[in-house]
């Protein structure tokens, strides 16, 4: 059974500074997505990571995925309160279809 | 607004009564899930469509759940004689094919009283 996890789950930063956020996931898998969902909100799409060391950016958050480690990463960097939210990793389960979700981490950024 | 639609927004409801709730995806998207999330979780998958077949089903999807989407366009998720634990924000989504982006809606919130 496909397992996703996510470390650490709750992250509380200052403004301006770099932390990452770390997805392990138990079965190979060559898609991996992230999401933000804000409370209260539905999930938005921010990455989907489609093969071995691929990587993205979109302003201040940069992700990358290392299939042969079974890991992805989420790196923000000079963080803002902006970005303040619930992010979530998710890999691809069962026959092609259903994501299978991480807990998610709690990001809170404080002045 | 062209993103995934669903509706009801909310719903409060009395256990043993059965709630319907509807999705429309983005038009042409040809993948459609539902997802069930309960507060301080990730989204559990229940189940997905392509096209009108309804290709995979969660244990999760007991056999009070039914889920449907007839002509390949909108779906339907209905739950029988409804209990508190299904509780819960009910999330729809669709993709165009397989490697893509998956779309959610804003969620259904289902509140068993």
């Amino acid at each position: 059974e496909l397992k996703v996890e996510q470390n650490p789950l709750f992250l509380s930063m200052q403004e301006g500074k770099n932390y990452t956020i770390y997805c392990n996931y138990s079965t190979t898998s060559d898609r991996l997505y992230w999401y933000r969902q804000d409370p209260g909100k539905s999930l938005e799409s921010l990455f989907v990571l489609l093969s071995n060391g691929a990587v993205k950016q979109e302003g201040r958050l940069m992700a990358s995925l290392d299939t042969k480690a079974r890991l992805s990463t989420l790196h923000i960097t000079a963080a803002v309160h902006d970005l303040s939210a619930t992010y979530f990793c998710a890999v691809i389960g069962g026959s092609q279809g259903n994501l299978i979700f991480g807990k998610g981490t709690k990001l809170s950024v404080k002045p | 607004d062209t993103g995934v639609s669903q509706d009801p927004r909310h719903k409060i409801t009395k256990r043993g009564q059965n709630v319907t709730f509807r999705c429309d995806p983005i038009s042409e998207h040809n993948r459609l899930y539902w997802y069930r999330q309960t507060l301080g979780q990730g989204p559990e998958f229940l189940t997905y469509f392509q096209n009108e077949a309804q290709l995979e089903k969660s244990r999760l999807l007991s056999d009070r759940f039914s889920a449907e989407r007839p002509k390949g366009s909108f779906s339907t998720l209905e739950i029988q004689r409804t209990e508190q634990g299904d509780s819960a924000m009910y999330l729809c989504a669709s993709s165009l094919g397989q490697g893509n982006t998956i779309y959610f809606g804003e969620g259904s919130w289902l509140t068993v009283v």
